[in-house]
């Protein structure tokens, strides 16, 4: 069966902190890793991984991905208030395109 | 505008009841998901339809009955509701099975069973 394991489960950090969140993987068919950002309602996207070692990046938040070790991180550098959310993990296992997703990480940035 | 849009947001309802929840996508994506996050905000895929046709059926009870009409809609169907039910619905829209092309996410419906 199909796996994707997120860590931590949940994290507290204060403003400015810079915060590292993992996400490791176990499929029978990779087509492509996504990471998505849930407040209170629908998760939306923040990256699509396909090839190792190329970092992606958008303003604070960047990921990369290692398809030998079967995992990749979420990187935010200088965390405001506005990052609090469930970041989730998603692997594209190219069966019907099902995603599957991860247990998420909590974050919680506080002042 | 709306991509993908759920009705209702909030349901609440007792045991046994039969319930609908609709979903529109106006992106002009062929392929259209349900999927089930519980308490723990843990995703669940339940089905996938592409083009009015069934992809994907996890391993749900057959009292759920997911129906296309057509490939903008998909709607969800519970008949005789259980506590264990309750959960945050969500639909999603992609455009066919390429990788290259993203999950969007509907914003949920809240599912209580009483």
């Amino acid at each position: 069966e199909d796996k994707v394991v997120q860590s931590p489960l949940s994290l507290v950090v204060h403003e400015g902190d810079t915060v590292t969140l993992n996400c490791s993987y176990e499929v029978t068919n990779f087509r492509s890793l996504l990471w998505y950002k849930q407040e209170k309602k629908a998760p939306t996207f923040l990256f699509m991984l396909t090839s190792s070692g190329i970092e992606k990046k958008s303003g604070r938040l960047s990921s990369i991905l290692d398809k030998k070790e079967l995992f990749s991180i979420l990187n935010i550098t200088a965390t405001q208030t506005g990052d609090s959310a469930i970041y989730l993990c998603a692997v594209d296992t190219g069966t019907a395109s099902k995603l599957t997703f991860g247990t998420g990480t909590r974050l919680q940035v506080t002042l | 505008d709306t991509a993908v849009s759920q009705t209702p947001k909030y349901l609440v309802t007792q045991m046994g009841n039969d319930k609908s929840i609709k979903c529109e996508q106006n992106l002009g994506h062929d392929t259209m998901y349900w999927y089930k996050q519980d308490s723990k905000k843990f995703l669940k895929i339940m089905f996938s339809y592409n083009n009015k046709e069934l992809i994907i059926n996890e391993t749900v009870p057959n009292r759920f009955s997911p129906k296309s009409p057509d490939k903008a809609h998909l709607n969800l169907h519970i008949n005789s509701l259980e506590l264990g039910d309750s959960a945050v619905y969500f639909c999603a829209s992609r455009m066919g099975f390429s990788g290259a092309n993203v999950l969007t996410f509907g914003a949920g419906s809240r599912l209580t069973v009483l």
